[in-house]
């Protein structure tokens, strides 16, 4: 009954791949959130969806796609990879947008070689 | 930028009250105080949350100054369970576009 769900848990992959890591909620919440915490250990939002329309781009690069099938999902697509992309993301969503608190999934740890 | 200025670490005794403060001085008249923390590995975790007054849940006591300038966190009897980071966190309430903006944290060890 894991309220936010993402997968896969841990990801290698080199150089220019292509990869996705999926996010599901069952929380019956309308906005959903991708965070990614680097090596640094900062947290930062990268997009919101609120009721599968983007509401936030913090100014990501355009290699990062988001896509939201319906409202308890939220996929993280990455094309041609970098070695800075390595980190962790995190997925997460709330009753609404400014609305209750956050709920966290667990990461997912990307690593590129 | 967050908001937010924390003690970049605290120690506490197991069985003992951790209280852990927050400055935001510039907080705005509608903005929430927000405490999550992150346990190692895992995805942060919410705690609680207030406006103004103070509040209380099975977690922990948030209290808020009456200027709203700063607040503290109080977990009561902390448990060696308790050590991760926390993360104070202000934030527009109400249906606005405001998101959780983390700072640094205090990363937190309760030793036996």
């Amino acid at each position: 009954d894991t309220a936010v769900s993402q997968t896969p848990k841990y990801l290698v992959t080199q150089m220019g791949n292509d990869k996705s890591i999926k996010c599901e909620q069952n929380l019956g919440h309308d906005t959903m959130y991708w965070y990614k915490q680097d090596s640094k250990k900062f947290l930062k939002i990268m997009f919101s969806y609120n009721n599968k329309e983007l509401i936030i781009n913090e100014t990501v690069p355009n290699r990062f796609s988001p896509k939201s099938p319906d409202k308890a999902h939220l996929n993280l697509h990455i094309n041609s990879l970098e070695l800075g992309d390595s980190a962790v993301y995190f997925c997460a969503s709330s009753p609404g947008q400014g609305l209750g608190p956050l709920h966290f999934g667990n990461g997912t740890r990307l690593t590129v070689t | 930028d967050a908001k937010t200025t924390q003690p970049p670490s605290m120690d506490c005794a197991e069985g003992r009250a951790a209280n852990l403060p927050c400055n935001h001085s510039t907080i705005s008249g509608n903005e929430y105080v927000y405490w999550y923390r992150q346990i190692h590995s895992q995805g942060p975790q919410y705690i609680i949350h207030g406006l103004k007054n103070n509040e209380t849940n099975e977690m922990a006591s948030l209290i808020i100054t009456e200027d709203r300038k700063s607040s503290t966190l109080i977990l009561p009897h902390a448990t060696l369970r308790d050590t991760a980071v926390y993360y104070c966190i202000v934030r527009p309430g109400g249906g606005s576009q405001g998101n959780l903006i983390f700072g640094k944290g205090t990363k937190l060890s309760v030793k036996p």
